[in-house]
């Protein structure tokens, strides 16, 4: 079956940097996306990685590895407004996107 | 500001009514997606569509029906609203699978 893997909650302090993982096994790959979800809200779109390595994007940065089935969303310096759920979803070989539970990130002051 | 709009926010309903929940996009996108998320759990897919008069079920498609008449306008209907059915559904459209996904704001349904 199709299984993205990250972790339920982490928490990190305002000013300081976090890395949120994602493993994932799904049949083909087209592409990784990472979403930002804040409470009662819709996700947002904050990356797209297709190849390997590391792509940045201000505050926020995404690293794919292919052979490993691994990636990684890198936030820093953490603002309040960061906290929320960060979801991480797989495009499969037939285009449709595998979504993964999602990291709820706490920031404290 | 939303490109992609869905109607109602919040919707409170009695078991075996029949409901639509309205979604419409002015972004001339042909694909189009509904997404069931209860709290902290991921997104599943109900039903997608790729064009007009074009629809798909997705994994949690066996209650609810779709129609794609017009590119901007994808409305799901629950025939009979159970208490089961209490959760978040999100729309969602895009140009192409890798340009990522628009999401609406999303309706919050509760059946009592």
């Amino acid at each position: 079956g199709q299984n993205i893997d990250q972790p339920t909650e982490m928490t990190a302090t305002e000013g300081a940097i976090v890395q949120i993982n994602c493993t994932y096994q799904t049949s083909g790959f087209n592409g990784l996306f990472w979403y930002q979800q804040h409470a009662g809200e819709a996700p947002t779109f904050l990356s797209y990685n297709v190849l390997d390595g590391l792509e940045e994007k201000g505050r926020f940065s995404s690293f794919l590895s292919r052979s490993k089935g691994y990636s990684y969303l890198l936030l820093k310096e953490l603002q309040m407004k960061d906290s929320a759920s960060y979801l991480c979803a797989v495009l499969d070989s037939n285009y449709q996107l595998i979504w993964g539970a999602g990291t709820k990130l706490i920031i404290k002051p | 500001e939303a490109d992609i709009y869905q109607t109602p926010r919040y919707l409170v309903i009695g078991t075996g009514k029949k409901i639509t929940l309205e979604c419409s996009q002015t972004m001339g996108h042909d694909k189009m997606y509904w997404y069931q998320q209860d709290p902290g759990m991921e997104l599943h897919l109900i039903h997608y569509s790729y064009g007009v008069n074009s629809t798909e079920k997705g994994d949690l498609s066996s209650e609810s029906t779709v129609s794609r008449i017009r590119t901007e306008h994808f409305p799901l209907t629950l025939e009979s609203a159970r208490p089961s059915h209490t959760s978040q559904y999100l729309c969602a459209s895009s140009e192409k699978e890798n340009y990522g996904y628009t999401f609406g704001s999303g309706t919050r349904l509760t059946v009592v």
